[in-house]
């Protein structure tokens, strides 16, 4: 069946480092792929979607490449910021459900 | 427009007792989910409606659950009896296409605690 795997955190950054957090899936078919962000406090939101091989989504500054090659949606933010102190899961749509990933904790420390 | 809400934020009972969570979807989405994260891991599939019908209730983990969505508004999820492995993080989306047509809208989650 579909499933995503998402690298274990939590992840600790200083501020203006380099972000990747790394997301590979399993599926039938030809999924979607999403990153959701929870920031404190609230229900998850929408980051970014590719909905085909060799795309690339972005919002926010952050960036995730579908490679159907590698199986990979990694999500990559050049500098990230406080205010980017959030969960992240990665996400894989099939015919009917969304399956994520376990969430990976960034903290994004001044 | 509202987004969408879920009742209780948070919710701690004793095992035995039973429990029931609300989820007021965003109006007009037709597609409204349940998934559950427990202890930190993946978020989990319960079930998904279109409009009050049940479209896949595959990841329902027993019969102890029981989802509802009457009227294709608002939809509850009991938990009778509860069991200490039901706590976790409840929560609700709703999307006016399918899961491939667009992005789901989340609430904020209920979280059960048994005891």
């Amino acid at each position: 069946g579909n499933s995503v795997t998402q690298m274990e955190g939590p992840v600790t950054l200083s501020e203006e480092a380099f972000l990747t957090i790394n997301c590979t899936y399993t599926a039938t078919g030809y999924p979607s792929l999403f990153w959701y962000v929870q920031y404190p406090g609230e229900g998850l939101q929408l980051l970014l979607k590719a909905t085909k091989a060799d795309d690339k989504g972005s919002n926010k500054g952050f960036e995730a490449t579908y490679r159907k090659e590698t199986t990979s949606f990694h999500l990559e933010k050049g500098s990230v910021q406080v205010s980017d102190s959030a969960v992240y899961f990665c996400a894989l749509s099939g015919s009917n459900d969304m399956r994520f990933g376990a969430g990976t904790r960034l903290t994004v420390k001044p | 427009e509202a987004g969408v809400t879920q009742f209780p934020s948070h919710s701690v009972i004793e095992k035995g007792q039973t429990v029931t969570l609300r989820c007021d979807p965003i109006s007009g989405h037709d597609n409204l989910y349940w998934y559950r994260r427990v202890m930190g891991k993946e978020i989990k599939f319960l079930l998904h409606f279109v409009k009050e019908s049940k479209q896949d209730e595959s990841g329902m983990p027993n019969n102890r659950f029981l989802a509802e969505r009457t009227g294709g508004t608002y939809s509850t999820l009991k938990v009778q009896p509860a069991e200490l492995e039901d706590s976790g993080v409840y929560f609700c989306a709703s999307s006016q296409g399918g899961v491939n047509t667009g992005e789901l809208f989340f609430g904020e989650g209920s979280r059960l605690t048994v005891l």
